[in-house]
């Protein structure tokens, strides 16, 4: 089984709507983060989680929140999707942030937004 | 100016070739310096790192730093179709422990 999961893997939803990304690890990560990436611009981090009650905006966290409902689950909402919200989304988890903190992804969520 | 830069490609080659990646950075405070590979459709996986400057020899493949230069390099020897990915490099400061993403060079090697 996949130490870090991600549900669901494809979705496609009409602007406005709401939509919940999840993520679940099995590594015993207390450091959790969301990313999005696109062409062009690489990855960018939207919101990242250093224990169950630390939750931290990234450089692009404007229309999107996050839940951290316990140390294995971090979850991505889009509260009223928009068509550049189109992209494909990587939930990742890492240690506890010494040498590397080597990040450990998801297999990503390709979300397209008409 | 980004605190990473890494051109985008795409480089293509012929298998067998010598592949050179390479980013440049501007902040002096970062010490580890990652490469990741991304295969299409799959998350980003660490594939070597460094630690200051020097060499980092890992089968095919040998990491560079060059911290007076603010240039990294990643080596591929041999290359195989199996190598044809994205490499994104990423580095890390002491001070803030924040990881820096380069844009990714994607790469195809041909049979």
């Amino acid at each position: 089984d996949a130490d870090v999961t991600q549900t669901p893997r494809n979705r496609i939803t009409k602007t406005g709507k709401r939509i919940m990304l999840e993520c679940s690890q099995t590594k015993g990560h207390d450091r959790m983060y969301w990313y999005r990436q696109d062409p062009g611009l690489g990855l960018r981090l939207i919101y990242y989680s250093f224990d169950v009650k630390d939750i931290n905006k990234g450089e692009i966290s404007d229309g999107y929140s996050v839940s951290r409902q316990a140390q294995a689950k971090f979850s991505l909402s889009l509260e009223s999707a928009i068509p550049n919200q189109t992209a494909l989304y990587f939930c990742a988890t890492s240690d506890d942030g010494t040498g590397t903190d080597t990040q450990y992804f998801g297999p990503g969520t390709r979300l397209t937004v008409l | 100016q980004k605190e990473v830069e890494q051109d985008p490609g795409p480089l293509s080659v012929p298998e067998g070739a010598i592949v050179s990646l390479n980013c440049t950075y501007s902040n002096s405070a970062f010490q580890y310096f990652m490469w990741y590979r991304q295969y299409s459709r799959k998350g980003p996986e660490l594939l070597m790192y460094t630690y200051s400057s020097g060499n980092k020899e890992d089968g095919r493949f040998t990491a560079q730093v060059d911290k007076s230069s603010k240039y990294i390099s990643l080596f591929i020897r041999d290359s195989q179709p199996s190598d044809s990915a994205t490499y994104l490099c990423a580095m890390i400061a002491g001070n803030n422990r924040k990881l820096i993403w380069g844009l990714g060079t994607s790469l195809a090697v041909n049979p």
